[in-house]
């Protein structure tokens, strides 16, 4: 089985500071790993994913995220945050060879102060 | 091109009776999911459809049933509806299930009230 752990239902940042938000995975082999961002009374967007390969993977809207093996975490981060980025981020795993279907995390509320 | 669509956009039940959602997946996507997002949560995974077959269920009751047409778009029903059952549904369409559906593109959701 797989699971996915986002620590913080909150996280408030200053328009351009640092976008950090955490993720962490539990999973019997390496998973495919994924953010979604949900802006209110809308549907997921999927902003990045980690399939294979480089384990630093760039998405839209300047997100990028790490896949640490080591750690089981695969944090979302951008340099500078803006005032479009508040909304809700989900952290979403996949187990390879299983089912196919995504566990998704709680979830984030990203909150950017002017 | 058309993303995922969703009908009706918001609803309001009373306990016990019946409700229908309806979904039309992007065109050339013949894979359809189902999920419930109560709030405050993520999405919880109901029911995966692809070439009309049922190829994955969540653990949901039998009161949710879904199915899906010859042109790929799906319903959901849900019967003898239940207080908790108030939540926002989501719709996601990918090209196949599996590898193929790794990439999952959400329609907008259906909020469904039950008072």
């Amino acid at each position: 089985a797989q699971s996915v752990t986002q620590l913080g239902s909150h996280v408030s940042v200053s328009e351009g500071a640092l976008v950090l938000l955490r993720c962490n995975y539990s999973s019997s082999v390496p998973p495919y790993l994924f953010w979604y961002v949900q802006y209110p009374n809308q549907g997921l967007q999927l902003l990045l994913k980690y399939t294979t390969g480089a384990t630093l993977v760039k998405g839209i809207n300047g997100f990028e995220a790490e896949f640490k093996k080591s750690e089981t975490s695969f944090h979302l981060t951008k340099p500078s945050a803006h005032m479009s980025d508040a909304a809700e981020y989900f952290c979403a795993v996949i187990r390879p060879g299983g089912s196919y279907i995504p566990t998704f995390g709680r979830g984030t509320s990203l909150i950017v102060h002017p | 091109d058309a993303g995922v669509t969703q009908s009706p956009t918001h609803l309001i039940k009373t306990r016990g009776q019946h409700v229908t959602l309806r979904c039309s997946p992007i065109s050339g996507h013949k894979s359809v999911s189902w999920y419930q997002q109560v709030l405050g949560q993520g999405p919880q995974f109901i029911f995966q459809y692809y070439e009309k077959e049922e190829r994955g269920r969540g653990n949901f009751p039998d009161r949710f049933s879904a199915r899906q047409f010859p042109n790929y778009s799906s319903e959901l029903n849900v019967n003898a509806l239940l207080l908790g059952d108030s939540a926002l549904y989501l719709c996601a369409s990918s090209l196949t299930p599996g590898t193929g559906g790794l990439e999952q593109y959400f329609g907008p959701g259906t909020r469904l009230t039950v008072t």
